[in-house]
């Protein structure tokens, strides 16, 4: 079974369109995560839910919105899409430890291309 | 504030030769310290994790990394490298309140 998962895998489309990436964990995990890979591989935290609160709002621009409906779905949206958003998306779960030495889940990842 | 710096973006080895990834942290609070592995395309798996406790730590697939508080550091080495360990490699640290702090990743080459 797929612990996170991530749909679509890939996403091609052209400037000024929204889409939507959705996320689900059948981890029981608390906290959901999105997160940015650049094309030089850097991996970039955006957003962080905890039982569906957000907790951690990165400096991303406001076309972005998260969406968690229950502690296993978090769903990102993306208005008004610009080139600089190709990008690979991540989705993470984690279940905090007393110390937060919880170790993240990822998803296979969405490759998001925008033309 | 925590960050990570991986030092060497490629990393080239042969097969059967000693893996030295290098791994660096800066954290105001006991880092907790994390190594991550990408296949091509695919997602972030995790190898192994030092919370405390013994500074060695070992994880999957024959990889091991030290935790070194006087060099803020936690390198990752496997003694003899295989073909299959040609990946990305992720050093990571969290604050303890869920946020996670990446390198830029280490591209691992294993030459025949």
């Amino acid at each position: 079974d797929t612990a996170v998962s991530q749909t679509p895998k890939y996403l091609v489309t052209q400037m000024g369109n929204d889409k939507s990436i959705k996320c689900e964990q059948n981890l029981g995990h608390d906290t959901m995560y999105w997160y940015k890979q650049d094309s030089k591989k850097f991996l970039k935290i955006m957003f962080s839910y905890n039982n569906k609160e957000l907790i951690i709002n990165e400096t991303v621009p406001n076309r972005f919105s998260p969406k968690s409906p229950d502690k296993a779905h978090l769903n990102l949206h993306i208005n008004s899409l610009e080139l600089g958003d190709s990008a690979v998306y991540f989705c993470a779960s984690s279940q905090p430890g007393l110390a937060g030495e919880d170790e993240q889940f990822f998803g296979p990842g969405t490759r998001l291309t925008v033309l | 504030a925590q960050s990570v710096t991986q030092l060497g973006s490629h990393v080239s080895v042969s097969e059967g030769a000693l893996v030295l990834l290098r791994c660096n942290y800066s954290s105001s609070v006991p880092p907790y310290l994390f190594w991550y592995v990408q296949y091509p395309n695919q997602g972030l798996q995790l190898l192994l994790k030092y919370t405390t406790g013994a500074t060695l730590v070992k994880g999957i697939n024959g990889f091991e990394a030290e935790f070194k508080k006087s060099e803020t550091s936690f390198h990752l080495t496997k003694p003899s490298a295989h073909m299959s360990d040609a990946a990305e490699y992720f050093c990571a640290v969290s604050d303890g309140f869920n946020k996670f702090y990446f390198g830029s990743g280490t591209k691992l080459n294993v030459k025949p």
